[in-house]
């Protein structure tokens, strides 16, 4: 089946500096990937849409510049959170839709903790 | 915008009660509806979609265009189907849509 790798799992940074997350499809060419923010106990808010060789998408409200999402292979997108602040801190989820595929594979989430 | 409620935040049921877990949908196209299911510290994992009409781990969901609905059922919940329970849509057709969730069902069941 469809594996989606996301990595770190947690991570805990100071306020500031930047985080990279990867997102990785294991087994299948994902030429969309998607950026999912998660609250605790909320649903999941979409920030970006990644798109293999261009920009990516946003969502209203997402800044572009603090959040900088790169999908430069048709199986690795990240995403760059950037001078980190503490109310960047939350559960930062992927996902991506295999071609001729109706479902989407999700990623294990990262928690990132800005301290 | 397209949009999906679930009314219910928390839902509990005793193990072998029938379940039933409400969504909503706004979209008046012809949207891709999913069901997502979130066990303790686990991923997202595909539950069910319209389109398959399949039954997994005994649940159900049929979509109702007229109600907008995309309701998920169970005869007889275990233990085990306790976990959070997302619904999604897409705009429709097969194309590389976005989702969008409600805001999710906790489900409990008791022994």
């Amino acid at each position: 089946g469809a594996v989606v790798s996301q990595h770190p799992s947690w991570v805990i940074c100071k306020s500031g500096t930047s985080v990279k997350i990867e997102c990785r499809s294991l087994d299948f060419q994902a030429t969309t990937m998607f950026w999912y923010r998660q609250f605790p106990k909320q649903s999941l808010m979409l920030m970006a849409t990644s798109n293999e060789g261009s920009k990516a998408t946003y969502e209203q409200g997402v800044e572009k510049d603090k959040f900088l999402i790169n999908h430069a292979s048709l199986t690795l997108s990240t995403l760059t959170v950037t001078s980190a602040h503490p109310e960047d801190s939350s559960f930062y989820i992927c996902s991506a839709r295999r071609q001729g595929d109706y479902g989407y594979t999700f990623g294990s989430g990262t928690r990132l903790t800005v301290v | 915008a397209q949009r999906v409620t679930q009314p219910e935040k928390l839902l509990s049921v005793f193990k072998g009660a029938p379940v039933e877990l409400k969504c909503n949908y706004s979209y008046s196209g012809s949207p891709e509806l999913f069901w997502y299911v979130q066990y303790s510290r686990q991923r997202l994992q595909l539950l069910l979609r319209h389109i398959s009409r399949e039954s997994i781990k005994g649940f159900t969901a049929d979509l109702n265009k007229g109600e907008t609905s995309f309701h998920l059922k169970k005869p007889f919940a275990q233990e085990e189907d306790s976990a959070m329970y997302y619904c999604a849509s897409t705009a429709g057709g097969t194309s590389y849509g976005k989702l969008t969730f409600g805001q999710g069902t906790i489900l409990t069941v008791h022994p």
